[in-house]
Parts: C-alpha cells; sequence; structure tokens
C-alpha cells in the first residue's frame, strides 16, 4: 500500500533562510510525486510535481524538489523563505494501481522577520 | 483558468440534518473528488468520480454519499449529519489521469455540526 509521511507538522525558519521540508513515501510502482500549497483560507496549489523525468523538479515561487529513489524521499526546499511563504504544505503521492493521490499530513511552515 | 468553486464558505448545522454541499468547475474536467481536511491527518479521500453518473468511493466513504448528474458538478451529501464530521471539505477537479494530473481546488466548505 502507499503511504506518505512528512517529517514535522511544523517547521519556523528565519526570512531569508533555507526552507527545507521532508517527505518520504511508500509506493511498490514507481511513484507520481507532488508538493501542494495552501495558503490561509484558500483552497491548495499546485507547487510542482515528479512524473519520472528529471530528479530535480523546478516549480513555483522558488521551490524545488529532489527525488531520490535510494531514500524513499521527495523533500522540498527553498534557499531563501520569503514572508509569503508562510502557508501549509501537502506531499503527495500517486500511483497507476490505485489511480488516487495519497496526501500527507501536511506541514505548516512559519516565516519569522 | 480554471474555476472550481464550492457554493458554502461555512455552514452551520445540527446534528440529524440533511447537508448538501455543492461543487462546480468550469473546465471540462472529467475527474472530480472530494477531500476531508482535518488538522494533523493531511486530505482524505471521500468520494471520486470520473463521468457523468460514475461514483467511486475513496478511503472514509462513511457517513457520505455523492452526486454527478452534470459534468461540471460533483455534489456531497451527508444524510445525518454528526459532529464527528465537523471539518473542511474540499472539492477538486482534473482533466487527465487520477494519479498523474494536477488537481485543481476550490476554496472550501467549513462544516460545523451542532
Amino acid at each position: 500500500a502507499q503511504s506518505v509521511t512528512q517529517l514535522g507538522s511544523h517547521v519556523s525558519v528565519s526570512e531569508g533562510a533555507l526552507v527545507l521540508l521532508r517527505c518520504n513515501y511508500s509506493s511498490s510502482v514507481p511513484p507520481y510525486l507532488f508538493w501542494y500549497v495552501q495558503y490561509p483560507n484558500q483552497g491548495l496549489q499546485l507547487l510542482l510535481k515528479y512524473t519520472s523525468a528529471a530528479t530535480l523538479v523546478k516549480g513555483i515561487n522558488g521551490f524545488e524538489a529532489e527525488f531520490k529513489k535510494s531514500e524513499t524521499s521527495f523533500h522540498l526546499t527553498k534557499p531563501s523563505a520569503h514572508m509569503s511563504d508562510a502557508a501549509e504544505y501537502f506531499c503527495a503521492v500517486g500511483s497507476s494501481n490505485t489511480g488516487k493521490l495519497i496526501f500527507g499530513q501536511g506541514t505548516t511552515l512559519q516565516v519569522k522577520p | 483558468d480554471v474555476k472550481v468553486t464550492q457554493s458554502s464558505r461555512y455552514l452551520v448545522k445540527r446534528t440529524g440534518e440533511k447537508v448538501f454541499l455543492e461543487c462546480v468547475q468550469d473546465m471540462d474536467h472529467e475527474n472530480m473528488f472530494w477531500y476531508r481536511q482535518d488538522p494533523g491527518l493531511g486530505l482524505r479521500l471521500i468520494y471520486f468520480s470520473y463521468d457523468v453518473k460514475m461514483k467511486e468511493k475513496g478511503d472514509i466513504p462513511e457517513g457520505y454519499s455523492v452526486s454527478r448528474e452534470k459534468k461540471e458538478r460533483f455534489s456531497l451529501i451527508l444524510e445525518s449529519a454528526s459532529t464527528n464530521q465537523t471539518s473542511m471539505y474540499l472539492c477538486a477537479s482534473s482533466l487527465t489521469s487520477l494519479n498523474t494530473g494536477e488537481l485543481f481546488f476550490g476554496e472550501g466548505s467549513r462544516l460545523t455540526v451542532l
């Protein structure tokens, strides 16, 4: 069965610092992996997705994620945090077996001035 | 831009009431979804639909039903609301296959059951 684990329900960084949000997955078949962001009082929107092309995926707003099969990870990074990055971030995995997306528990990113 | 519209942002209902949550998308997407979002649990799939009048159970369908009479509209129904159904409900749609395509989400409907 597929699953997604996001390590850390809350992450706090200072403005300008590196952002690292961790995601590990389990999947018996090659996965499709996604990061979504949810700003306060809004729905989710896609940040980036991995679909077996390049292992380093670039997304919107300066975010990127690296697919590491050996570590079953898909961590999200951004070199320099902005105040506007404060939001909840969700990692998700999909497979052709189930035809569904499975979401992680979410990580709330706080950015301090 | 794709727009997914959920008819009610905030609802307050009493235990035992029947509740309808409506969702409309304007981009002719085949697939539509209802998720429930709770703190610490992420998003959990309630039901999804890949065509008009077609529906599939997700991971937590108990206590819910759905209706898709038209391609653009997907309704979630709580036949008899209970307090443990107090939650944020998110509707989403996608054009391509369920697991590879981008989901477009509505802004959510926050339901409180008293």
